[in-house]
């Protein structure tokens, strides 16, 4: 079973940032929490990790509280092409990528 | 394009029927996943692979399903008697040690 929780759905408008939810309350010390987002008929595509940092990339920034009990994923200027179903996946090997064990995820739509 | 590749990305099949799937990795990657994905679920893991080893398999992976990666390069998923209840997206994945699992666009299986 997944060990995170996130909503089933979010809304955002285009321009605007998107702040994407997880719980991941029974987070082990070695395990790194994973986002990933899937488009309509595509495969996944990954977007950013981190173990307890804050992270930042081309596409996200990802913040982890301090207790690594949650953490938010930011998509800073959502644009409608990030409209996807965002998957936040805590993983053991972290720099060794073990398998990845998906929920049901958010599905985030951006409009105009 | 050295992304990964996923062959056919359709298939129809009648109930009882074999199927096989085929995955080319991006080229250096030495590990390789297989994942399968029903309407409005996140994938789930089936079986990876370090280089030619098959190192973990989901119970998932009925006595009905075989994978193979025969020289540690692509990998083939078959199904033998097909069910209705193996119609699904199957997804291929592949990493380098250490990092993110790049997926290919995934293949269709319907089973009439």
């Amino acid at each position: 079973d997944a060990k995170t929780t996130q909503p089933p759905s979010m809304d955002c408008a285009e321009g605007r940032a998107a702040n994407l939810p997880c719980n991941h309350s029974t987070i082990s010390g070695n395990e790194y929490v994973y986002w990933y987002r899937q488009i309509h008929s595509q495969g996944p595509q990954y977007i950013i990790h981190g173990l307890k940092n804050n992270e930042t990339n081309e596409m996200a920034s990802l913040i982890i509280t301090e207790d690594r009990k949650s953490s938010t994923l930011i998509l800073p200027h959502a644009t409608l092409r990030d409209t996807a179903v965002y998957y936040c996946i805590v993983s053991a090997s972290g720099y060794n990528t073990d398998k990845l064990i998906f929920g049901t995820g958010t599905r985030l739509q951006v409009f105009p | 394009d050295t992304g990964v590749s996923q062959n056919p990305r359709h298939k129809i099949t009648k109930r009882g029927q074999n199927v096989t799937f085929r995955c080319d990795p991006i080229s250096e990657h030495n590990r390789l996943y297989w994942y399968r994905q029903t309407l409005g679920q996140g994938p789930e893991f089936l079986t990876y692979f370090q280089n030619e080893a098959q190192l973990e398999k989901s119970r998932l992976l009925s006595d009905r399903f075989s994978a193979e990666r025969p020289k540690g390069s692509f990998s083939t998923l078959e199904i033998q008697r097909t069910e209705q209840g193996d119609s699904a997206m199957y997804l291929c994945a592949s990493t380098q040690r250490g990092g993110e699992q790049f997926f290919g666009p995934g293949t269709r299986l319907t089973v009439l």
